[in-house]
């Protein structure tokens, strides 16, 4: 099992962004993929999830306006979407794997490198 | 949903044995005893150390050990070594797909 993010990206305020991560190992339609955020010196932050079979998401009521999760199961990839960034989402984001089949119980037993976002002016 | 209350810190010798514990609501921890951790070492990414309150992934170390009582889990960690130092996360399982992390605690192994 793998899950390999897209590189690490430089934007300014208001610029648009789509970061990716492309799963391989195992069967990618029946397992959630979710996406978490780490500000830098912070702590681990749970964004959102997908189930790659049907596109059916759950976001965090903190994150529900500002991102678009979704997935392309014809390249076996997840998505993470912006479509205006903000300096406070400089941030590492990862992808993960959710290790039940089919289910959800906050347990993630693979995790992508993760993509480093620094928004600045 | 605000995070799980984590210790900021925590310390410990080589050989000994400390404990982490993760404080929530009902609501946080739902119907379910859904309470996995994670370890995180500096630059990497997240290692699941704990799921379902207790159980271990294959390959993880039975040094690592979760229990919960009421609205509070507890990871311990027996026979501290120097490569446990990282930092580690609570998380769990609350309601309709939805997930929580505790807000981290750090461990040094003096």
């Amino acid at each position: 099992v793998q899950l390999v993010q897209s590189g690490a990206e430089v934007k300014k305020p208001g610029e648009s962004l789509k970061i990716s991560c492309k799963a391989s190992g195992y069967d990618f339609t029946s397992f959630w993929i979710a996406w978490v955020r780490q500000r830098p010196g912070k702590g681990l932050e749970w964004m959102g999830i997908i189930y790659p079979s049907d596109s059916e998401i759950t976001y965090s009521p903190s994150f529900q306006r500002h991102v678009t999760i979704s997935v392309d199961k014809s390249i076996t990839s997840a998505y993470l979407q912006w479509t205006s960034l903000e300096a406070s989402d400089t941030a590492i984001y990862y992808c993960a794997k959710s290790r039940r089949f089919r289910a959800v119980a906050g347990d993630f037993d693979f995790w992508g490198q993760g993509t480093l976002v620094t928004v600045s002016s | 949903q605000s995070a799980l209350t984590q210790p900021a810190s925590v310390s410990g010798s080589p050989g000994q044995s400390i404990t982490i514990s993760c404080t929530g609501t009902s609501s946080d921890f739902g119907l379910f005893n859904y309470i996995s951790w994670y370890q995180v070492h500096p630059g990497k990414a997240p290692k699941l150390l704990i799921f379902e309150v207790s159980d271990r992934p294959s390959g993880i170390s039975d040094r690592f050990s979760g229990s919960k009582s009421g609205n509070t889990a507890s990871l311990t960690i027996s026979g501290l070594q120097g490569e446990d130092e990282a930092d580690y996360y609570c998380s769990s399982y609350t309601s309709a797909k939805s997930c929580v992390f505790g807000g981290g605690t750090r461990l040094t192994v003096l």
